[in-house]
């Protein structure tokens, strides 16, 4: 059974630093991983998706990067702002329609 | 563009009482749907999928059930609902069969009192 665990649980971090936040998951046979961002009562946006042929996706500022052997993704915050607080979750989707999702990261940036 | 909607966004409910919640997809056709719960300290819990009008997966045995009566419309229904049920209701949709990649729904705050 697919486990997704993240770490750090919650992160605080001041304005204009630069972070990364894991994913590990305990299948590796994967079909893709995609981070989403979550802000308070809010459904989630989708941020990134990697396909398992892929090491890496950039878009803006954040950068994810996959290890499929060794069951890890990270995602790379440059710059972080104040507007990134919210928490970030990682999901990968196996050989079937579902995703396992982590409990997520929640990410407050200090102004 | 694709757009995906769903109603009521809040919803407080007696124990006991029956529950109804939609989504309906708007902007493609035939997509993969999905509902999702999430609730306090548990993540995010897939309830039930559908690749299609009337055909739907069951992920979690519970007192909830889905149907697709269209294309692009899913349904979340309880004939009873426990104080278990209360959580964030998250729909879904995907496009078949390229990556599946996933995109949610505004979602749907139900408290069962």
């Amino acid at each position: 059974k697919q486990e997704v665990t993240q770490i750090p649980a919650a992160l605080s971090v001041p304005e204009g630093e630069n972070l990364v936040l894991n994913c590990s998951f305990t299948d590796s046979a994967i079909y893709n991983l995609q981070w989403f961002r979550q802000d308070p009562g809010k459904g989630l946006t989708s941020l990134l998706l990697i396909q398992s042929s892929q090491r890496e996706q950039t878009s803006g500022r954040l950068n994810a990067s996959l290890d499929k052997s060794s069951g890890r993704s990270t995602l790379y915050i440059a710059a972080s702002q104040p507007g990134d607080s919210a928490t970030y979750l990682c999901a990968v989707q196996g050989g079937s329609e579902k995703l396992v999702f982590g409990k997520g990261t929640k990410l407050t940036v200090n102004p | 563009s694709q757009t995906i909607h769903q109603w009521p966004a809040t919803l407080v409910q007696p124990v006991g009482s029956p529950l109804s919640l939609e989504c309906t997809v708007e902007g493609t056709s035939n997509p993969n749907l999905y509902w999702y719960r999430q609730a306090a300290g548990r993540g995010l819990q897939l309830l039930f999928y559908s690749v299609g009008i009337g055909q739907i997966s069951s992920e979690v045995p519970q007192n909830l059930s889905a149907s697709r009566p269209q294309d692009r419309q899913f349904i979340l229904s309880s004939k009873k609902l426990l104080l278990s049920d209360s959580g964030f209701y998250l729909c879904a949709w995907s496009v078949r069969p390229t990556i599946y990649e996933q995109y949610f729904g505004p979602g749907t705050r139900l408290t069962v009192t």
